[in-house]
């Protein structure tokens, strides 16, 4: 079955500890992008992915890393985080980044992280 | 500075009838438009896009309107039925531009369509 599978759904941690947030992809996309989702908001896009290697700053990539050195993966890195990193995080990929009707995104479920 | 918004935070209908979100950009090179829609506890799911070379695009019970001098999309949903109550996300990119790969999403609106 085509998916996006992030891990962990739920995390519950502290201000400073470091965390992953993984994502994989078994459809051989070349683009992969990460984003949050807060209440009233709406989704706004973290850093992306064009293809192994090469990845690009989205509207809100302050306290977040990403590396993509295979391209199934695109770990999101949260060296120190902080309660406004609260939220609800989503991964997605598509055959390409030009968003075509015929070369969907396809979204994870999401990962609620709690930082207290 | 939003430069995506939904205006509308919540709208209800009746089934049956035409439902209507819409959406309102700020940036003239933004050229492609999506809609998607999203069930709680799961991801967006894609919907429908617009290109900016046309003014409407159709899919089923799906039509979205694209108005390039004010700036506006709209999404109507007709007839409307119950599962369709979501919360929709307009997004807008510039495929053609530098920022190739970025999107950017509107604040949402959350549909409930009473049976």
């Amino acid at each position: 079955e085509a998916q996006v599978t992030q891990n962990p759904r739920y995390l519950i941690t502290v201000t400073g500890k470091k965390l992953t947030v993984t994502c994989s992809q078994n459809m051989n996309h070349e683009y992969m992008s990460w984003y949050r989702q807060d209440p009233g908001l709406g989704l706004r896009q973290i850093y992306y992915s064009m293809n192994v290697e090469v990845t690009d700053k989205g509207d809100v990539p302050e306290g977040y890393k990403v590396s993509r050195k295979e391209k199934r993966n695109f770990p999101l890195i949260l060296e120190s985080p902080s309660p406004n990193q609260t939220s609800l995080y989503f991964c997605a990929s598509s055959l390409s980044g030009t968003f075509l009707s015929n070369q969907p995104q396809h979204f994870g479920d999401g990962t609620r992280l709690s930082i207290l | 500075d939003q430069q995506v918004k939904q205006n509308s935070p919540s709208l209800s209908v009746q089934e049956g009838r035409i439902s209507i979100l819409n959406c309102d950009y700020t940036n003239s090179m933004f050229d492609y438009f999506l809609w998607y829609k999203k069930y709680p506890a799961e991801g967006p799911t894609f919907l429908i896009s617009i290109s900016s070379i046309k003014d409407k695009n159709e899919d089923g019970r799906f039509t979205v309107f694209l108005n390039k001098s004010a700036k506006h999309l709209s999404l109507h949903i007709v007839p409307s039925q119950p599962g369709d109550s979501a919360v929709y996300f307009c997004a807008v990119t510039n495929a053609g531009g530098t920022s190739y790969g970025k999107l950017t999403f509107g604040q949402g609106t959350i549909l409930t369509v009473h049976p």
